[in-house]
């Protein structure tokens, strides 16, 4: 298996500009979440789906991020407009229900919003 | 809120010693302990799990131990290598869900 694959790996983007990050999870897992990393706050979940369906979104910081996973292949989050304040690593992971040694993540895409 | 926190930011060793990477949690609740090593420009990798029923794990040259009486998880490596450099960071998860602490920066001097 090719593991969970992110694009793209890098995105610099200009401010109010939408953005679209993808990721593939691996066959068969069941759970896909979407983190973000920065040096002041770490690794923050920010939504996650089980068998597709969106579970909890609690930590998507505000209405201009939004996620979707229209089948068990892929997902995407997208920011629009984006911010400045939203230049991170975004990491997408996948998991198999009950073992969390499968948690696997992604190569992570590197924002920047200028 | 609930957190998964560490208690040393940074942490430098001889090579050929052993580590010892900490980490407090608040959450009674979760059902399993994960570490992750993060090394730049790469997303965490597992290293070793622990469920909540359990006090101990050995892996490959890592042991990690549990201790639920003060909420508090360890990750010891054995004769640390230059290649065990990387941030390490303990995640706890509960019902599917997996949150991460801060993170320990591993220094290893040869």
């Amino acid at each position: 298996d090719a593991g969970v694959i992110q694009s793209p790996r890098h995105e610099v983007t200009e401010m109010g500009q939408e953005v679209t990050l993808r990721c593939k999870p691996i066959s068969g897992h069941d759970y896909l979440f979407w983190y973000r990393q920065t040096m002041m706050r770490g690794l923050e979940l920010l939504i996650y789906f089980n068998n597709n369906v969106p579970i909890d979104d609690s930590g998507m910081p505000e209405d201009r991020f939004s996620a979707k996973m229209p089948n068990a292949s892929f997902s995407t989050l997208k920011i629009q407009p984006s911010e400045p304040r939203d230049s991170a690593v975004y990491f997408c992971a996948s998991s198999l229900t009950g073992q969390g040694k499968s948690y696997t993540f992604g190569s992570g895409t590197r924002l920047t919003v200028v | 809120g609930e957190s998964v926190g560490l208690h040393l930011p940074t942490l430098s060793v001889q090579e050929g010693d052993n580590s010892i990477i900490n980490c407090a949690y608040s959450n009674s609740a979760s059902d399993y302990f994960i570490w992750y090593k993060q090394e730049s420009g790469k997303g965490p990798q597992f290293i070793i799990d622990i469920r909540s029923n359990m006090d101990k794990r050995q892996g490959q040259r890592v042991t990690v131990l549990l201790n639920k009486t003060v909420k508090h998880l360890s990750l010891q490596i054995a004769a640390t290598q230059p290649g065990d450099s990387a941030v390490y960071f303990c995640a706890e998860g509960r019902g599917g869900k997996l949150i991460f602490g801060q993170g320990t920066e591993l220094s290893v001097k040869p």
